[in-house]
């Protein structure tokens, strides 16, 4: 099992530019999640998903958006990029609630790090 | 308005001895804590859990007591060694937020042999 992968793991981007992130998971994981980590900042959610055709914005949805078309994966896109979204991205995933003695671990993916110029 | 703190940025141990991290929450709805652990350049892993009906939860070296009347929780490395060198971050988790949770800052634990 690979666990939770993204992809890329490095990007520079010009202020205005678009891209987006790529998050998978082989763990048949029901919910899924996009944070950011910025220097005293810990960790931030940015927008999570709690099934396929499910999003909803967490703490700090401004300047991104989300898909989720199939189980396995979670796409978070910059439309147009600003320098105060240079940050480490981290993509995990968990079971849902429901699960018995699943507890509430999310399993997180390398990061991405991104700069924008 | 940080729900979950961990107010020490940094902490250097020597190995061997014992290495507290401490974490402090305000919300009262918060129903199950955990601590997770990075290294550079990785993803953060799960290290250990509580839920707010224990006071304490014991895995191996690891140790996490919970004290719910002052809001605070803590994590005991015992013994500590150069490889628990790493930022480890403290979460909480609402009973009405689903599987949402919330991160301290982080602390940077150094670990000196």
């Amino acid at each position: 099992n690979a666990g939770v992968t993204q992809t890329p793991k490095f990007r520079v981007l010009k202020t205005g530019q678009s891209m987006t992130l790529l998050c998978a998971q082989d763990m048949n994981h029901e919910y899924m999640y996009w944070y950011r980590q910025d220097p005293g900042m810990g960790l931030r959610l940015i927008h999570y998903s709690v099934g396929e055709g499910t999003t909803a914005k967490g703490e700090v949805p401004d300047g991104y958006n989300v898909s989720r078309l199939k189980k396995q994966n979670f796409l978070l896109g910059l439309e147009s990029a600003a320098p105060s979204q240079t940050s480490v991205y981290f993509c995990a995933s968990s079971y849902s609630v429901g699960v018995p003695d699943r507890g509430y671990e999310q399993y997180f993916g390398p990061g991405t790090r991104l700069t924008v110029t | 308005d940080q729900q979950v703190k961990q107010n020490s940025p940094s902490l250097s141990v020597q190995e061997g001895r014992i290495s507290i991290l401490n974490c402090d929450y305000t919300n009262s709805m918060f129903d199950y804590f955990l601590w997770y652990k990075k290294y550079p350049a990785e993803g953060p892993t799960f290290l250990i859990s509580i839920s707010s009906i224990k006071d304490k939860n014991e895995d191996g070296r690891f140790t996490v007591f919970l004290n719910k009347s002052a809001k605070h929780l803590s994590l005991h490395i015992v013994p500590s060694q150069p490889g628990d060198s790493a930022v480890y971050f403290c979460a909480a988790r609402a009973y009405n937020q689903g599987g949402k949770l919330i991160f301290g800052q982080g602390t940077e634990l150094s670990v000196k042999p």
